[in-house]
């Protein structure tokens, strides 16, 4: 596609559940990143894929969260046992290869836990 | 750990006047270095970058940035700003090799007055 695609724009979910936020990079970029951003702050690193594999999940907060990207393109990051405090908005970005390029990003997904 | 540090939080100027936003890093290896910016209700966009050579980069809608290795530094600059230049600012840093996450500043919100 033209730009990196994250779906749902917004997602609101009661204290508990589990939610699915999936992001489509841009066609052809192998290096796909997840983000975090709350109110007031810089993006927060959570995962990088460099192709199929999370080359550096050192952000994920705890194991309530992962991250997928079975066939290298689409990834879907998962929240089981959502807290508030998981209410932020979350970023996906793409670059050509995580090294050396640009990383282009969606447009977000605000997700809000009551 | 690395980190980057960006002191001014909020900036408010008037059209035609001079834009300064100072970036400071903290990682002991070499870097690529980002300016991002983020338009009220868009998405993050790059405005430039530096990966090597010239440590003066110009960017998009005449923004610049200069690389000072021995700072740390990669303050944004622009000589004169418009209205339109209203947004958030986010220095991002990149390692060279390793992991090739990027680290975010907290940002530095703009409101340029017409």
């Amino acid at each position: 596609g033209a730009g990196v695609s994250q779906t749902p724009s917004n997602k609101v979910t009661e204290k508990g559940k589990y939610v699915e936020l999936r992001c489509d990079p841009i066609s052809g970029h192998t290096a796909l990143y997840w983000y975090r951003q709350s109110l007031g702050q810089g993006p927060e690193f959570l995962i990088y894929f460099q192709g199929t594999g999370a080359a550096d999940d050192s952000g994920l907060p705890n194991d309530r969260f992962f991250a997928v990207r079975p066939e290298g393109s689409v990834s879907t990051l998962k929240i089981q046992r959502t807290e508030r405090g998981d209410s932020a908005m979350y970023l996906c970005a793409s670059s050509l290869t995580a090294e050396n390029t640009e990383a282009f990003f969606g447009q977000g997904t605000r997700l809000t836990v009551v | 750990a690395q980190s980057v540090s960006q002191h001014n939080h909020h900036v408010i100027l008037s059209e035609a006047a001079s834009l300064e936003l100072g970036c400071n890093y903290s990682y002991g290896g070499t870097v690529n270095l980002f300016w991002y910016v983020q338009y009220p209700g868009q998405h993050l966009q790059l405005l430039l970058k530096y990966f090597s050579g010239d440590p003066l980069v110009k960017g998009i809608k005449g923004f610049e940035a200069e690389f000072i290795k021995s700072k740390f530094s990669f303050n944004l600059r622009k000589p004169s700003v418009q209205w339109s230049d209203t947004a958030e600012y986010f220095c991002a840093v990149t390692p060279t090799s390793g992991t090739y996450k990027y680290i975010f500043g907290t940002g530095t919100r703009l409101k340029v007055l017409a």
